[in-house]
């Protein structure tokens, strides 16, 4: 059965740097893309971007330029989101999820983040 | 960017009846004869669960409880029966085009 399954709960302070794994499994990776989604304590659903785990491409959303960078180890089927120089208001869960015709299907569990001095 | 605009922000619904859920885009999100918006439910502590693709398409294993409906700026997810199990807040989503945008969320409570 088709599985993301993302590395865990992570606390971190200001300025250091944090990389999140999600491996994929039961299905052909580069078949499809991966899209990376924040949601903040006690808030809503916030697009990332995605990456072409075909060509390695990534897109990012405007707020997510910068200090983010989305990458593959394809033959590990796993996608990372590694985020630099971090900031207190980082601390959220981050989720990846596979791209099928444009729509989420399938969701990693969520990685939880904690920026804290 | 497109904004996706969600009413109510709550709702609370008796078991066994219907709950309607409205998403207005700030501008279309048709292409090539198809409506790119999607429907989540995400429960607390999980991740977000595909109910409804492309406005109208029930995800495989979705109960048909669940519907969608809508076409350009207004799409509609309906819940009918409602069920003690569908305590949830609901997402929905465009995917026409970059940024992929959420709505802000609904979240349902039984009556």
């Amino acid at each position: 059965q088709i599985q993301l399954v993302q590395s865990g709960p992570e606390l971190k302070k200001p300025g250091e740097t944090v990389k999140i794994s999600c491996k994929a499994s039961g299905y052909t990776f580069t078949d499809y893309s991966m899209h990376w989604v924040k949601q903040a304590p006690g808030k809503g659903l916030k697009w990332m971007g995605w990456i072409n785990t075909e060509t390695g491409e990534p897109t990012y959303a405007d707020d997510f330029k910068g200090r983010f960078a989305f990458s593959l180890e394809t033959s590990a089927s796993t996608a990372y989101l590694q985020i630099n120089n971090l900031k207190n208001e980082d601390t959220a869960t981050y989720f990846c999820a596979r791209d099928y015709g444009s729509r989420l299907d399938y969701w990693g569990q969520g990685t939880t983040l904690t920026v804290s001095s | 960017d497109i904004v996706l605009t969600q009413s109510p922000a709550s709702l609370a619904v008796s078991l066994g009846q219907r709950a309607t859920i409205s998403c207005r885009a700030s501008e279309s999100v048709d292409s090539y004869g198809n409506s790119f918006m999607h429907w989540y439910q995400q429960k607390p502590g999980q991740p977000p669960k595909l109910l409804i693709y492309r406005a109208s398409n029930l995800e495989s294993g979705i109960p048909a409880r669940f519907s969608g409906s809508g076409s350009r700026t207004d799409f509609t997810l309906t819940i009918n029966p409602v069920e003690a199990d569908d305590v949830a807040t609901y997402y929905c989503q465009q995917s026409n085009e970059d940024p992929f945008t959420f709505g802000s969320g609904t979240k349902l409570e039984i009556k």
